[in-house]
């Protein structure tokens, strides 16, 4: 997996936009942009990915950068419920995941 | 969607003996599993890649005759935690991508706490 460099922690308040930013300038062509989060005790979950566009889900958006050397992920109202670590991966084909040390997000009420 | 059920979800056991952990894909096919394991506040690292019908694929440093692997159809693969040591103990995950997807998301499980006394 191209390698991936993310912020260690960031903080937000409730109800506040929040922008998780991933470097990622070794990305490929052919590779994908996943982002996937981890709440406190349980397994990751998918959050969202991307190719080139800009991607947009009931979770999450997804903005590109026109180079494909950053992302950022946007939570468009953070709530409590969002707080985790929310880690930016870039999988090769249909390789396991390999998991950095990701953004840990705390939202303060 | 997509569910991986992954059970139990806590275990605690005494030193020596040995432990089993499930992880099912629910409303899809998976030729391949991954294994995971999780120490505290750290990141998830890789165990081993479970193959459907075939031997699993260990990471470097991983003892494959104390983490046994069985991927035995579709949807369901098992790890055994054998003569489990409290250094065993860890948060252990699973997770499966469905069949015929390329470069798709991967599906987790809830994950299983280890604790062995």
């Amino acid at each position: 997996d191209a390698k991936t460099t993310q912020p260690n922690s960031m903080e937000s308040n409730e109800e506040e936009p929040v922008h998780l930013p991933c470097n990622h300038s070794t990305i490929s062509g052919t590779d994908y942009i996943h982002w996937y989060r981890q709440l406190p005790s349980q397994g990751p979950e998918y959050v969202i990915h991307g190719l080139t566009s800009n991607v947009n889900n009931r979770m999450a958006s997804l903005a590109i950068a026109e180079d494909r050397k950053s992302s950022t992920l946007i939570l468009h109202r953070a709530t409590l419920r969002d707080a985790a670590v929310y880690y930016c991966i870039l999988p090769s084909g249909n390789t396991p995941l390999v998991f950095g040390k990701g953004t840990r997000l705390s939202v303060i009420a | 969607g997509a569910v991986v059920s992954q059970h139990p979800s806590r275990v605690i056991c005494k030193s020596g003996t040995s432990v089993k952990i499930e992880c099912r894909s629910l409303d899809f096919q998976a030729t391949t599993m991954f294994w995971y394991r999780q120490f505290p506040k750290q990141s998830l690292m890789l165990m081993a890649t479970s193959n459907e019908g075939s031997k699993a694929t260990y990471e470097q440093g991983v003892e494959k005759d104390k983490f046994l692997i069985n991927h035995a159809s579709l949807t369901l693969s098992t790890l055994t935690v054998t003569s489990a040591h409290p250094e065993d103990s860890s948060f252990y995950i699973c997770s499966a991508r469905d069949l015929g997807t390329y470069n798709e998301k991967l599906f987790f499980g809830s994950g299983t706490q280890l604790s062995v006394l």
